[in-house]
């Protein structure tokens, strides 16, 4: 099947860097996404990368890919309060019927404080 | 563009009660998916749709059901409403051509007593 792993929690401060770690089971992943999700609000698309990378930067977000270990780290650079959400892994693979399906983790908590 | 949008925002329904929840996305794109969100757990899919007519079970199918008479519009229907569909409901669509990005809408918070 297909299992997403994350921490529940994280908390740092302003202008720290925030690092989330997500760890998955399927090694038939095609893609690996971090989604961003604010209070009352639906799911952001903040970034991915696909399996046959292992590293990809966006301004303050690197996302680093360690597929031997199936392991997705975020690493949010610089982190300000506006950056408190809670942040999903997820993965999908294109194989036949499962086209386009994502499975997400449970999601970290990010708290930063001022 | 509105991307992709969703009502009710809030429902509350009695045991046995029906509903349908709408969506509806002005990007053209062909895959259209519905995800629920327990507390504290990440989405579950219930169902997709590649496009007009075709639709197809997720990973929650159970008391729910869907239809795809158009492009734009995927609605998902509760016929027997039981505590257990207590829940926030995401809509969510992408392109054919790039599945991998998917564009989701505001979600409905759904209580059942």
């Amino acid at each position: 099947g297909e299992d997403v792993e994350q921490s529940l929690f994280l908390s740092v401060r302003e202008g720290d860097s925030s690092v989330i770690n997500c760890t998955y089971t399927d090694s038939s992943s095609t893609y690996l996404y971090w989604y961003k999700q604010e209070p009352g609000a639906g799911l952001q698309l903040l970034t991915y990368i696909f399996s046959n990378m292992d590293m990809k930067q966006d301004q303050r977000l690197t996302v680093l890919l360690n597929k031997k270990d199936k392991h997705l780290s975020l690493r949010i650079a610089d982190t300000q309060t506006g950056d408190s959400a809670i942040y999903f892994c997820a993965e999908s693979h294109d194989r036949g019927s499962t086209l386009g399906r994502l499975y997400f983790g449970r999601g970290t908590q990010l708290t930063v404080w001022p | 563009n509105a991307g992709v949008t969703q009502t009710p925002k809030f429902r509350i329904l009695k045991i046995g009660q029906s509903m349908t929840l709408q969506c509806t996305q002005d990007m053209n794109h062909n895959y259209m998916y519905w995800y629920r969100q327990d507390p504290g757990m990440g989405l579950k899919l219930i169902y997709y749709s590649v496009g007009a007519g075709i639709t197809d079970k997720g990973e929650v199918p159970n008391g729910y059901n869907v239809s795809r008479s158009t492009t734009e519009d995927f609605p998902l229907r509760l016929e027997l409403a039981a505590p257990s569909q207590t829940s926030v409901y995401f809509c969510a669509s992408s392109h054919r051509d790039s599945t991998y990005e998917q564009y989701f809408g505001p979600g409905t918070r759904l209580t059942v007593t």
